[in-house]
């Protein structure tokens, strides 16, 4: 079955640290990855993608990804956290799979506080 | 250029009632995708449309309907509305079928 499993549903970071959030996906052929970062009733901002090619990607915002098959992960990482990144973050994973529609499943969030 | 685009913002039906959703996509882009957004989890996928084609559909009841219209705009129609079908609704729009899914900022569906 096709899942994505955010370990994490609440982190806090202070402002200027380092963050890392968690991504673990099942999926039966070769994914299409995402972030997503969603700020209180607003809609869904893509941060990036993988599709194929180099497994370290770079975001809008600072932000960088590394796909890791042999975990099947999709870790999200920011050198150093701003105030502005407080919000929730989704992980996504989404493509062609037995000539199914590009249908993207979610997980469920990790929600980030930034405290000063 | 502007964005996915969604009307209404916000909304309040009573249960029993119909309610319609509508989209406009990125110019350009002809697939539009619907995500029902329940608070405090993740979007789940209703529908994608595709040329104005229905080509995938979650799991979710026949009471959820969309189309796509000519000009690649989408409505999604929700009929004998239950309590449960408060949540976010979100419409994404891409190039293709198969390329990055852009969103709307939503629209917020209260059923009283």
């Amino acid at each position: 079955a096709q899942s994505v499993t955010q370990p994490d549903i609440h982190i806090t970071v202070s402002e200027g640290a380092s963050l890392e959030l968690r991504c673990n996906y099942s999926y039966g052929a070769t994914p299409y990855l995402f972030w997503y970062v969603q700020s209180p009733g607003q809609g869904l901002q893509l941060l990036l993608k993988y599709f194929s090619g180099d497994t370290l990607v770079q975001g809008i915002k600072g932000f960088e990804a590394e796909f890791k098959r042999s975990q099947s992960s999709f870790n999200l990482r920011k050198p150093s956290v701003h105030w502005s990144d407080a919000a929730e973050y989704f992980c996504a994973v989404g493509g062609e799979y037995g000539g199914a529609t590009n249908k993207l499943i979610f997980g469920t969030g990790t929600l980030l506080a930034v405290q000063p | 250029d502007a964005g996915v685009t969604q009307s209404p913002t916000h909304l309040i039906k009573t249960r029993g009632q119909h309610v319609t959703l509508r989209c406009s996509p990125i110019s350009g882009h002809k697939s539009v995708s619907w995500y029902q957004q329940v608070l405090g989890q993740g979007p789940q996928f209703i529908f994608q449309y595709y040329e104005k084609e229905e080509r995938g559909r979650g799991n979710f009841p026949d009471r959820f309907s969309a189309r796509q219209f000519p000009n690649y705009s989408s409505e999604l129609n929700v009929n004998a509305l239950l309590l449960g079908d408060s949540a976010l609704y979100l419409c994404a729009s891409s190039l293709k079928r198969t390329d990055t899914q852009y969103f709307g900022p939503g629209t917020r569906l209260t059923v009283l």
